[in-house]
């Protein structure tokens, strides 16, 4: 069965440092998505990145990055220069292969990061 | 622009009501879901629909059900509510199969914080 693990459950930073939110997976699926959402305090998931099994390529996004590790089962997320409005709580999420039916996704528990000014 | 609505942000009951959680999307998506967020829990799967008038159990369904007679409108129900269904419920959507590769991103709504006295 799907299952995904982010071991941190809360990260405090200082504004300008880096940050790196772990995520580790577990799937039988040969194919399968990854995903990042953010959970700021108003409450609503934002949806960041999606990444499929078939593509290992890091992907960067202006002060954010994701490294994404078939071989350690890991799709990290990484903060470059931290900022307060990086505060939120972070949900990393694996979907489920079921052909071309319903796709679920397994969500982490989410990490909260709390970047301090 | 993705939008997906919730009825109410904040919702107060009395033990023993009948409650009803609206939601609706514009995307015409095909799959919908319900999650309730607990802290300490992350998100956890309360049902899906990945039609009209289809709907499958998810992780934590007891003492829930759910409608959907529209494709755009999903409704969670509480037959009859307790103190420990007291928690935030958020909806989301995704495109479902006809989405191709972006099918399984989920979308969600502001959330519905609950408490049940």
């Amino acid at each position: 069965a799907q299952k995904v693990t982010q071991a941190q459950t809360e990260i405090s930073v200082v504004e300008k440092e880096d940050v790196t939110l772990d995520c580790v997976y577990e799937t039988r699926d040969t194919t399968y998505y990854l995903f990042w959402y953010k959970q700021p305090p108003s409450g609503e998931l934002v949806f960041l990145i999606r990444r499929n099994s078939f593509d290992e390529q890091n992907e960067i996004s202006g002060r954010y990055s994701w490294n994404f590790q078939k071989s350690t089962s890991s799709f990290n997320f990484t903060i470059t220069a931290s900022q307060v409005v990086d505060s939120a709580v972070y949900f990393c999420a694996l979907s489920e292969n079921r052909g071309s039916t319903l796709g679920r996704l397994y969500f982490g528990r989410g990490t909260q990061l709390t970047v301090w000014p | 622009d993705v939008k997906v609505t919730q009825s109410s942000r904040y919702l107060v009951k009395r033990t023993g009501e009948k409650v009803f959680l609206e939601c609706v999307q514009d995307m015409d998506h095909e799959n919908m879901f319900w999650y309730r967020q607990d802290p300490g829990l992350g998100l956890r799967l309360i049902y899906f629909s990945y039609d009209v008038k289809m709907k499958e159990k998810g992780d934590i369904p007891e003492g829930y059900s759910v409608s959907r007679e529209k494709k755009e409108r999903f409704s969670l129900i509480l037959e009859s509510a307790s103190t420990n269904q007291t928690s935030m419920y958020l909806c989301a959507s995704s495109l479902g199969p006809s989405g191709g590769r972006h099918r399984d991103t989920q979308y969600f709504g502001p959330g519905t914080r609950l408490t049940v006295l």
